[in-house]
C-alpha cells in the first residue's frame, strides 16, 4: 500500500496563474481532507470531504475549489494563486468509523512569487 | 468551537532525560485526542490515541500520554529521549459532532535533543 500520496512535490508559481494539487489515496477511506501549513500556525482545514461527490468547506476555504470525482482522489485548485497562498499543503484520509486518526500524505510545498 | 493550546513552542532537552509536552483543549462533548509527530520535510505520523477507556495510552517509539478530564489536558510523555525524537509534534482534539471526522491541531512544539 502506497497510503496517500500527492503530487507535485514542490511547485513555484507566479501571482495570478492556476494549478491543481492531487490526493490519492489507496486505503479505500471514506473521508478525505485538505490541510495547510505555516509556521506557528500549525495545520488549519480547507475543504474537506466525507464521500464521492462531496466537499465541505473548512477553517480557510477562501481562494480555493476542490473535487471529489473518484473516491480515491482529491484534488484542491487554486484559479488565481496569491503570495499570501505560499505554504505547505497536506492531504489526509480516514475512515468514517471506528479507526478515526487521519492520515497524512508527505506535503505539497508551493512558493508563490 | 474546540481548540487546541500548546503552550511550549520549542523545548530542548538532553539525549536520555525525561520528556514532557503540554496539551491542553477545549471541546463540548467526549474528545477524541491525538498525537502527531512531523520530523523535517515529511509528513504526519500518529504516535497514539485516546477514544475511551484508559486514560494512560501507549504509543510507538515509547511515547505515552496520559488523558486528564478534570484539567482538559492530555500531555504527551517518554521516559528517555532519544536524538532520533527531534521533531515537531502536534496534538489534535476531534469528536463525533459536526460530521466529518474534523480534527484541530494544536500549532506544534518543537523538540530539539542535545548530545
Amino acid at each position: 500500500n502506497a497510503g496517500v500520496t500527492q503530487t507535485p512535490k514542490f511547485r513555484v508559481l507566479k501571482t495570478g496563474q492556476s494549478m491543481t494539487l492531487l490526493c490519492a489515496q489507496d486505503m479505500n477511506h471514506e473521508y478525505m481532507y485538505w490541510y495547510r501549513q505555516d509556521p506557528g500556525m500549525g495545520l488549519r482545514l480547507i475543504h474537506y470531504s466525507v464521500g464521492e461527490g462531496t466537499t465541505a468547506k473548512g477553517e480557510v476555504p477562501d481562494g480555493y475549489n476542490v473535487s471529489r470525482l473518484k473516491k480515491q482522489n482529491f484534488l484542491l485548485g487554486l484559479e488565481s494563486a496569491a503570495p499570501s497562498q505560499t505554504s505547505v499543503y497536506f492531504c489526509a484520509s480516514s475512515y468514517v468509523e471506528g479507526a478515526y486518526e487521519q492520515y497524512f500524505g508527505p506535503g505539497t510545498r508551493l512558493t508563490v512569487t | 468551537a474546540q481548540s487546541v493550546t500548546q503552550p511550549d513552542i520549542h523545548i530542548t532537552v538532553s539525549e536520555g532525560a525525561s520528556l514532557e509536552l503540554r496539551c491542553n483543549y477545549s471541546y463540548g462533548a467526549t474528545p477524541y485526542l491525538f498525537w502527531y509527530v512531523q520530523s523535517p520535510g515529511q509528513g504526519l505520523q500518529l504516535l497514539l490515541k485516546y477514544f475511551s477507556g484508559d486514560t494512560l495510552v501507549q504509543g510507538i517509539k515509547g511515547f505515552e500520554a496520559e488523558f486528564k478530564r478534570s484539567q482538559s489536558s492530555f500531555n504527551l510523555r517518554k521516559p528517555s529521549v532519544h536524538w532520533s525524537d527531534a521533531a515537531e509534534y502536534f496534538c489534535a482534539v476531534g469528536g463525533v459532532t459536526g460530521g466529518g471526522n474534523k480534527l484541530t491541531f494544536g500549532t506544534g512544539t518543537q523538540l530539539k535533543v542535545e548530545l
